[in-house]
């Protein structure tokens, strides 16, 4: 099955500055690859996605950024605030439409 | 995007008694799963919730330990069976369609402690 890992599991950063999130998967038929944003106490809440076609995608601060032949794909998070401090994590769909997650990264966001 | 509500939001339970959870979407959605996320961790696919069959789990999870029901394709239950400590946990159902334009979005989650 597939499997997605996610660098780093913490990250610190200043307000303003921006914060990079990896990840990567091992089923190169996996074809949909989601983010999610996960505060304390919620629900993860999809906060941009990409597909298998497309190589960058933005929404205002956030971007995400896929490279299908080396299977990784990125969130980029650009002048950081502190209300982006949360956990984010990673997914990829697969074949049979099963969502697998990557491990999180804790994201704190200093002001 | 679908609206979905998860019964009972929290319980505490004894061990080995069982808890069935409800999930409900305002619409009729193609796939519905089941995921756990113990404290601190990742989401962990439970089970496929199938409508009018056997759910399809994933390795590590049995059926005679979490039996999933989805009767319909608005409606879907998780049992946590004979449940013990290791067993508490947030579980959260999701939904989504199978087109490539269809996004998984989560329930509210029920956080389970068992004692």
């Amino acid at each position: 099955g597939e499997n997605v890992e996610q660098h780093p599991s913490t990250l610190s950063v200043q307000e303003g500055d921006s914060a990079v999130i990896k990840c990567t998967y091992s089923d190169s038929a996996s074809n949909y690859f989601p983010w999610y944003k996960q505060e304390l106490g919620k629900r993860p809440q999809l906060i941009i996605d990409i597909r298998s076609n497309v190589g960058e995608k933005k929404d205002q601060r956030i971007a995400v950024t896929l490279n299908k032949t080396a299977k990784h794909f990125s969130l980029h998070i650009t002048e950081t605030q502190p209300e982006d401090s949360a956990v984010y994590f990673c997914a990829a769909r697969d074949n049979f439409n099963k969502f697998y997650f990557g491990s999180g990264t804790k994201l704190n966001v200093k002001p | 995007s679908a609206v979905i509500s998860q019964k009972p939001s929290r319980d505490i339970c004894q061990r080995g008694t069982s808890l069935t959870i409800q999930c409900q979407v305002d619409s009729q959605v193609t796939m519905m799963f089941w995921y756990r996320q113990q404290p601190g961790q990742s989401l962990t696919l439970i089970a496929t919730a199938n409508q009018g069959s056997e759910a399809t789990y994933e390795s590590g999870f049995v059926i005679d330990k979490f039996p999933i029901s989805r009767p319909n394709l608005t409606f879907s239950t998780l049992t946590v069976s004979n449940m013990s400590p290791e067993d508490s946990s947030i579980y959260l159902c999701s939904v989504a369609g199978t087109s490539s334009h269809n996004e998984q979005f989560f329930g509210p989650g029920t956080r389970l402690t068992v004692l």
